[in-house]
């Protein structure tokens, strides 16, 4: 059962570039999310979504769209990278929003140049 | 704006000591979760509660839930290298989730 899987685990862009960032789960899960953990800051929400066809603004949406493709996928997209984006990106699911633990992928490392 | 405070940040013990970190918040959650993240991977899950003066047990960790529902506890028993790992709460409000910045615990042989 792999859970909560993230691609890429690693990138490195050049400001002003653009890249989606990947996350599938097997778990049959409603909500979906999408976080920034940067030092001193701990998890910041971006986006999630609640259920399928469904998404909402976290606490730092500025510059990132999602996408819920369907139940199992929910994407990530940076248009234009900007130093400030570098961080470690979680994806994360839950059965139901807010009521249940939240299952984490083992997250992708960004770093904008 | 960080609404849940973690205390200490930064956290370096000898194994066999005991150790508490500390979660605080001036808003009132439904309910407030406890977990542990390793270097390179995500956040697991330690414990959710959900009743004001709670207190749960999970071997050597004993986590309380204050009785306003606003700050909560997590003590370590005997700590054990296993136990090194960045601690985070979580409140859960509204259907969402609210993360705390983070103890980093340290447990050297």
């Amino acid at each position: 059962n792999a859970g909560v899987t993230q691609t890429p685990k690693f990138q490195v862009l050049k400001t002003g570039q653009s890249m989606t960032l990947q996350c599938a789960q097997d778990m049959n899960h409603n909500s979906m999310y999408w976080y920034r953990q940067d030092p001193g800051m701990g998890l910041r929400l971006i986006y999630y979504s609640a259920s399928e066809g469904t998404t909402d603004k976290g606490e730092v949406p500025n510059g990132y769209n999602v996408s819920r493709l369907n139940k199992r996928e929910f994407s990530l997209r940076l248009e234009s990278a900007a130093p400030s984006q570098t961080s470690v990106y979680f994806c994360a699911s839950s059965p139901t929003s807010g009521k249940n633990i939240q299952y984490f992928g083992a997250g992708t490392r960004l770093s904008v140049l | 704006t960080q609404l849940l405070e973690q205390s200490p940040q930064f956290l370096s013990i000898q194994e066999g000591e005991n150790l508490t970190v500390y979660c605080n918040s001036s808003s009132v959650f439904s309910s407030l979760q406890w977990y542990r993240q390793e270097p390179g991977e995500g956040p697991v899950l330690l414990v959710t509660v959900v009743t004001g003066g709670e207190v749960k047990k999970l071997k050597r960790l004993t986590f309380q839930f204050g009785d306003a529902r606003k700050d909560s506890s997590l003590h370590i028993t005997a700590a054990q290298p296993g136990d090194t790992g960045l601690y985070l709460c979580a409140g859960v409000s509204w259907g969402k989730f609210q993360f705390g910045a983070g103890t980093q615990v340290v447990v050297t042989p």
